[in-house]
C-alpha cells in the first residue's frame, strides 16, 4: 500500500529563515505528487504539483520553491520565510492515471515567528 | 480553472439527524469528485468518492450524489455519530494534465449528544 512520509512534524521558525520540507513516499511509482498548505481555519491550498523528476509546476507565485529530485522525494524550499508562510503544509500523491485516489501524507505545522 | 464552492460552511445536527453538504463546480471537464473528512490537527482522509459516469454511490451511513448537468455534487451523512464531527471538504478534478484537485472552503460539522 502507499504510504507518505514527512518531516518534521512540527517546526518554529524565525521570519527570514529558510525552509526545507521534505516529502518521501512508498508503495508506488511515477506518482503525481502535490504541495498543499492549510492556514489556521482554512482550506486547501495547491502550491506546487509535479509529474515526474524535475517537473515541477507552481500554483501561487511566492517565497516558496519545490523540487523533485527523485521519483518518490519532494522537497519544499524557502530562502526567506514569511510570517504569512506558517500553516499546516501537506504533501499528497495520486497514482497513475486511472488510480484517482489522492492520499495525504501527515503534515508539517510550520509556525513563522 | 476548476472553482468550487461548498455549502453550508458551519452544520450543527443532533446525533441520529441526517447531514447534508453540497458542492458545485465550474469546470463541465471535471469528472472526479472525492470527498475528505478532516479532524484537529490531522490529515485530510478519503470518505467517499464518484465519478462523473455514476450518479450515486453509497458507503453503509455515507452516500454521494452527482448531477452533472447542474454541476453539483452533495454527501449526504445519515444516522449521525458524534464521532462524524469534523470538516468535510469536496473537491473536483479532472483525469488528464495536473489532475490536482480543488477543494472547496470546507464545513464544519458538530453532531450534538
Amino acid at each position: 500500500s502507499q504510504t507518505i512520509h514527512q518531516w518534521p512534524a512540527t517546526l518554529v521558525q524565525p521570519v527570514g529563515s529558510p525552509l526545507s520540507l521534505e516529502c518521501t513516499v512508498e508503495g508506488t511509482s511515477n506518482p503525481n505528487l502535490y504541495w498543499y498548505r492549510q492556514a489556521a481555519g482554512r482550506g486547501l491550498q495547491l502550491l506546487f504539483y509535479s509529474v515526474g523528476i524535475g517537473q515541477i509546476s507552481s500554483e501561487v507565485p511566492q517565497n516558496l520553491s519545490a523540487s523533485r529530485p527523485q521519483d518518490r522525494q519532494f522537497i519544499l524550499s524557502s530562502k526567506k520565510l514569511l510570517l504569512s508562510d506558517s500553516g499546516f503544509y501537506l504533501c499528497a500523491l495520486r497514482g497513475p492515471t486511472g488510480a484517482d485516489t489522492q492520499y495525504f501524507g501527515p503534515g508539517t505545522r510550520l509556525t513563522v515567528l | 480553472g476548476e472553482n468550487v464552492e461548498q455549502h453550508p460552511s458551519t452544520l450543527s445536527v443532533q446525533e441520529g439527524d441526517s447531514a447534508v453538504i453540497k458542492c458545485t463546480y465550474s469546470d463541465s471537464a471535471s469528472n472526479y469528485f472525492p470527498w475528505y473528512k478532516q479532524e484537529l490537527g490531522k490529515r485530510p482522509q478519503l470518505i467517499i468518492d464518484i465519478r462523473s459516469n455514476v450518479g450515486e454511490k453509497k458507503d453503509q451511513r455515507i452516500a454521494v450524489t452527482l448531477n452533472k448537468t447542474a454541476k453539483h455534487f452533495s454527501l449526504h451523512i445519515t444516522e449521525t455519530q458524534p464521532e462524524d464531527s469534523a470538516v468535510y471538504f469536496c473537491a473536483a478534478s479532472r483525469n488528464t494534465g495536473r489532475r490536482a484537485l480543488t477543494f472547496g472552503s470546507g464545513t464544519r460539522l458538530q453532531v450534538q449528544p
